[in-house]
Order: C-alpha cells, then structure tokens, then sequence
C-alpha cells in the first residue's frame, strides 16, 4: 500500500498552545495537501504545498515539505478549541493517497 | 460542502443485496472520486472518474463498480454487499488530478 502514516495517532493540548503533526508518505509526490475532519463530517481542504517549497503559511498553519525524507508537518499555532478535529495529509502519486490521520484534541 | 451531496446518508442492508450510492455535483468539476473511510485507515481509494464514461480503479476496488454517465452524476455500487464493505463512504470531487479536492457530507452504510 502506498498509504501515508501520521504521527502521533492522537494529540492532546491546551488551549492557546501550538500543535505539530506529522506526515510520512511512500511516493514521489507532485503536491501535499492538508486537510481536517470534524467529528461526522467530510474532509474540508486546508492548504497545499507543491514539491519544489518547503515551508508555506495560512493564517495559523504553517507547513514544511522534506522530498528527500517523504515528510512533511503541520503546525497550529495558538491553538483554539474549534481547531479539534482530525487532521489527514493528503498527496498524489500514481493516484490520490491520505494519511491515517491525527486526531486533536485542544482542552478550554 | 461545496455544492456536493451524497444520498443516502445512511442505509442498513442485509449481505448479499445489491447497494448504490449517489454522488452528485453542482460545480461541474471533471474529476470525482469515491473513498471509504474506517477506523485505523483512514481514507482509501475505490475508484475515480475523470470524465462522463471514463472511470478507472483505486487502492481497494474489489467488489465495486461505478458509472458515470453525466458529468454531475457518480454512481457506486456494491453488487453483493458483504460485512466487510461496512464503513463510511465519501465523494470528492476536483477541477484537476493533482487538485484539491472537496468532500461530501458522506454515507454510512451498515451491512449486517
């Protein structure tokens, strides 16, 4: 399977604190993408970074792209309690793969 | 979500019966895509279309179909449901392959 993984698996933090995930894919990559699920809900596209950047910025998302180690992050800065949810890296090799996901937890 | 709808949104049915679901777009988006979605995998791949008639496999395709005869329309069927096709289903679409994709709110079929 050409599956990406995430780590960690879960993630749980206060309020106004940063949260970092991260993502391991198996291909070369045209483009990664982020995106975030809330409980019941579909997939809502959050940002893309195409192979040939290494960081980018949305707001309180930063992204960094590593090709030579098939990883990439995402950091949520100042965490709120909307921003619980699960969140699922995204990328295009021979066809359109997710990660397993990361599931935040920010506490009030 | 993004002029996507999915229906239904849940259905129970007995192993052995034939399933369809109904993915349908009001942004004229040429690719759309079909996921399932159970715990410890994330999202997977089933099939995808890039064109009205023009369809091809995904990751884990085994034991379904799809059609597309409009661009607005994407079918996937489950000809003989089994336990094992439990989960929950998304539609996607895209302007382009490489393109972000927009999710349906999602359909949960249970299969018992």
């Amino acid at each position: 399977s050409q599956q990406g993984e995430e780590d960690p698996q879960a993630l749980s933090i206060q309020e106004g604190e940063n949260a970092t995930m991260n993502c391991s894919y198996k291909t070369s990559i045209n483009n990664l993408q982020w995106y975030r699920q809330n409980s019941g809900r579909g997939l809502v596209h959050l940002i893309l970074i195409r192979s040939n950047e290494r960081e980018k910025h949305s707001g309180r998302l930063r992204v960094t792209l590593d090709t030579s180690k098939k990883s990439s992050s995402l950091l949520i800065t100042a965490s709120r309690a909307a921003d619980t949810a699960s969140y699922f890296c995204g990328y295009t090799g021979n066809q359109f793969y997710f990660g397993t996901g990361t599931s935040l937890t920010v506490i009030p | 979500d993004a002029g996507i709808t999915q229906s239904p949104r849940h259905k129970v049915t007995e192993t052995g019966t034939p399933v369809t679901l109904r993915c349908h777009q009001t942004e004229n988006h040429r690719y759309m895509y079909w996921y399932r979605q159970d715990p410890g995998h994330g999202l997977r791949l089933i099939h995808y279309s890039y064109g009205v008639k023009d369809t091809d496999k995904g990751e884990v395709s085994d034991g379904y179909s799809v059609s597309r005869s409009k661009t607005e329309d994407f079918l996937l069927t489950l000809e003989s449901a089994t336990s094992s096709q439990t989960s929950v289903y998304f539609c996607a679409i895209s302007e382009a392959s490489l393109d972000t994709q927009y999710f349906g709110p999602g359909t949960r079929l249970t299969v018992l």
